[in-house]
């Protein structure tokens, strides 16, 4: 069963804006991970953050977590054409299996 | 570099006919998946190994099958492939300890006829 949920499924923006997508989940986790998938390609790995953390930040990445709300969101500031992509959150399931959302589509037109 | 290597990217088979799938990896990480992605779904586990020890999702039907020799090979067999089968097969593998990053091959398009 899907464990994390985005929302929304597609988001089209403008290059140069900001895209933010959300991810909920339902049960306890040590961390949540955030992937990004290119049109027939593999995933490709983010950002990472831990059950104990509140935000995390990679180059133009920002990653927030609210535990109480078992939710996170994913914000890509200063978009360009090349963040054109699928993102999944994964959220670890029994063991070191993952468990992906469904994803949001993101959509950066120059 | 290290990395997640997918043979073939694309693969052809008839209704039925058996094909193999395979997923070389040269981080030495100890756990490797399979997931079946369709399009515009997020990728499903199928199974993964844990060094040699196989765990198969509850919902992964009996007509995948997978192998794993040694730590840096993983097969996927689909011994009757049907047109439901068709989707996009990534492997992925990680170390076994926290927290479980997954670095994933660029996955094997299959196409059923």
């Amino acid at each position: 069963s899907q464990q994390g949920e985005e929302d929304p499924q597609a988001l089209s923006i403008q290059e140069g804006e900001n895209a933010t997508m959300n991810c909920s989940y339902k049960t306890s986790i040590n961390n949540l991970q955030w992937y990004r998938q290119n049109s027939g390609r593999g995933l490709v790995h983010l950002i990472l953050i831990r059950s104990n953390e509140r935000e995390k930040h990679s180059g133009r990445l920002r990653v927030t977590l609210d535990t109480s709300k078992k939710s996170s969101s994913l914000l890509i500031t200063a978009s360009r054409a090349a963040d054109t992509a699928s993102y999944f959150c994964a959220t670890d399931g029994a063991g070191t299996a993952l468990i992906f959302g469904k994803g949001t589509t993101l959509s950066v037109s120059s | 570099d290290a990395m997640v290597i997918q043979n073939p990217r694309y693969q052809v088979t008839q209704f039925g006919k058996p094909v193999t799938l395979s997923c070389s990896q040269t981080l030495n990480h100890n756990v490797m998946y399979w997931y079946q992605q369709k399009s515009s779904q997020a990728p499903k586990l199928l199974f993964h190994y844990y060094d040699k020890d196989f765990n198969n999702e509850a919902d992964t039907p009996d007509n995948f099958q997978s192998r794993r020799p040694n730590t840096s090979f993983c097969f996927l067999d689909i011994r009757s492939p049907g047109l439901g089968d068709a989707a996009m097969y990534l492997c992925a593998t990680s170390r076994d300890t926290l927290p479980h990053e997954q670095y994933f091959g660029p996955g094997t398009r299959l196409t059923v006829t």
